[in-house]
């Protein structure tokens, strides 16, 4: 079954100890980006990737850092977490040449609490 | 600063009526319209979209429609069900595979049965 899996789904911790939520998807995407929700804010891009070792910034990047040193593997990496980074994340990938963000393919989430 | 708009965080409404969703956008330069959908412990996937060479899309009970020199699209569910309560987020992008998208807030649609 295609997907992107995350984990872990909840996440409670707290403020400065370095986390990192995973996510995986096994559809050979070459694209993954990072989205964190907010209430009234909706979906906001903080990186994406394009392709193995190739990241960008998204619209709200600041106190995190991701890594693609596989093409299935995209995980976000908070160094020291603040309570202004609880939300909901979502990862998603879709393939990079000929495809459109219809095809944008979404994991269920991490809730992060930070304390 | 939001470049994608959803003034209406709920929507309520009977079964079988219609149910319309409002996204406001400020950057011309969006050329591309999404809609997804989100239920409750799930990520959000896709519904319909729309290009900006368009006015109008349909897809069964969904209709998009675009109003350029507005800068205003809306999302048209008609007849509404249950099954359709749910978290509808607008989208803009600069093309049809731009990799930065631009979400509104959501709209939470609660269809009464």
């Amino acid at each position: 079954e295609a997907q992107v899996t995350q984990n872990p789904r909840y996440l409670i911790t707290v403020t400065g100890k370095k986390l990192t939520v995973t996510c995986s998807q096994n559809m050979n995407h070459e694209y993954m980006s990072w989205y964190r929700q907010d209430p009234g804010l909706g979906l906001r891009q903080i990186y994406y990737s394009m392709n193995v070792e190739v990241t960008d910034k998204g619209d709200v990047p600041e106190g995190y850092k991701v890594s693609r040193k596989e093409k299935r593997n995209f995980p976000l990496i908070l160094e020291s977490p603040s309570p202004n980074q609880t939300s909901l994340y979502f990862c998603a990938s879709r393939y990079t040449a000929y495809a459109t963000n219809e095809k944008l393919f979404f994991g269920s989430g991490t809730q992060l609490s930070v304390l | 600063d939001q470049q994608v708009k959803q003034n209406s965080p709920s929507l309520s409404v009977q079964e079988g009526r219609i149910s319309i969703l409002n996204c406001d956008y400020t950057n011309s330069m969006f050329d591309y319209f999404l809609w997804y959908k989100k239920y409750p412990a799930e990520g959000p996937t896709f519904l319909i979209s729309i290009s900006s060479i368009k006015d109008k899309n349909e897809d069964g009970r969904f209709t998009v429609f675009l109003n350029k020199s507005a800068k205003h699209l809306s999302l048209h569910i008609v007849p509404s069900q249950p099954g359709d309560s749910a978290v509808y987020f607008c989208a803009a992008s600069f093309s049809s595979n731009d990799y930065k998208l631009s979400f509104g807030a959501g709209t939470t649609v609660t269809v009464r049965a």
